[in-house]
């Protein structure tokens, strides 16, 4: 398997612009998280699905930011309208049901001018 | 999810044991202590996670005390590639917490 693949790697856009970014979990993996890493507050989760349904959603700051889970292979972050303050590191992670190892991707850097 | 403290930053000679602290005092019954690394930028790395009892893998040794209110992670020989920041993580979800600030380890030649 690839691993948890995040796209795109970078994204710079100018504020107000919407930004979706895009997660593929490994397959076979039941629980997706999402996070933010920032220098001022660390790596924070933001929400998590279980079997694509969302669990808890109380580290997402805003109703600027939404997530969605269609299906068991994909999963999308999206942030309307963005702010500079946005700017960070977004990870996604999956896990299996019974086992403790949750794997990340690469993270997406994004950057709101 | 109970708290974690961790010391800021660690040093450690290359080929030497790191011994890398972990207090968790408000910890639950049901409550696995895990232990992630991140290497500069990359996503963090599972590294090994336990409930009471020692633990030990491929990469490191855990050792949680009895009362379960701190805990150690170990690599035996550290190499200069496991300069990273350490996470120790208490939940009763793997994956399911916000990371705190962790322990920037240096191993040095």
């Amino acid at each position: 398997d690839a691993g948890v693949i995040q796209s795109p790697r970078h994204e710079v856009t100018e504020m107000g612009q919407e930004v979706t970014l895009r997660c593929k979990p490994i397959s076979g993996h039941d629980y997706l998280f999402w996070y933010r890493q920032t220098m001022m507050r660390g790596l924070e989760l933001l929400i998590y699905f279980n079997n694509n349904v969302p669990i808890d959603d109380s580290g997402m700051p805003e109703d600027r930011f939404s997530a969605k889970m269609p299906n068991a292979s994909f999963s999308t972050l999206k942030i309307q309208p963005s702010e500079p303050r946005d700017s960070a590191v977004y990870f996604c992670a999956s896990r299996a049901t019974g086992t403790a190892e949750a794997f990340f991707g690469q993270g997406t850097r994004l950057t709101v001018v | 999810d109970a708290k974690t403290t961790q010391p800021t930053s660690m040093d450690c000679a290359e080929g030497r044991a790191a011994n890398l602290p972990c207090n968790h005092s408000t910890i639950s019954g049901n409550e696995y202590v895990y232990w992630y690394r991140q290497i500069h930028s990359q996503g963090p790395q599972y590294i090994i996670h336990g409930l009471k009892n020692n633990e030990t893998n491929e990469m490191a040794s855990l050792i949680i005390t009895e009362d379960r209110k701190s805990s150690t992670l170990i690599l035996p020989h550290a190499t200069l590639r496991d300069t990273a920041v350490y996470y120790c993580i208490v939940s009763t979800n793997a994956g399911k917490s916000t990371f705190g600030d962790g322990t920037t380890l240096t191993v040095k030649p």
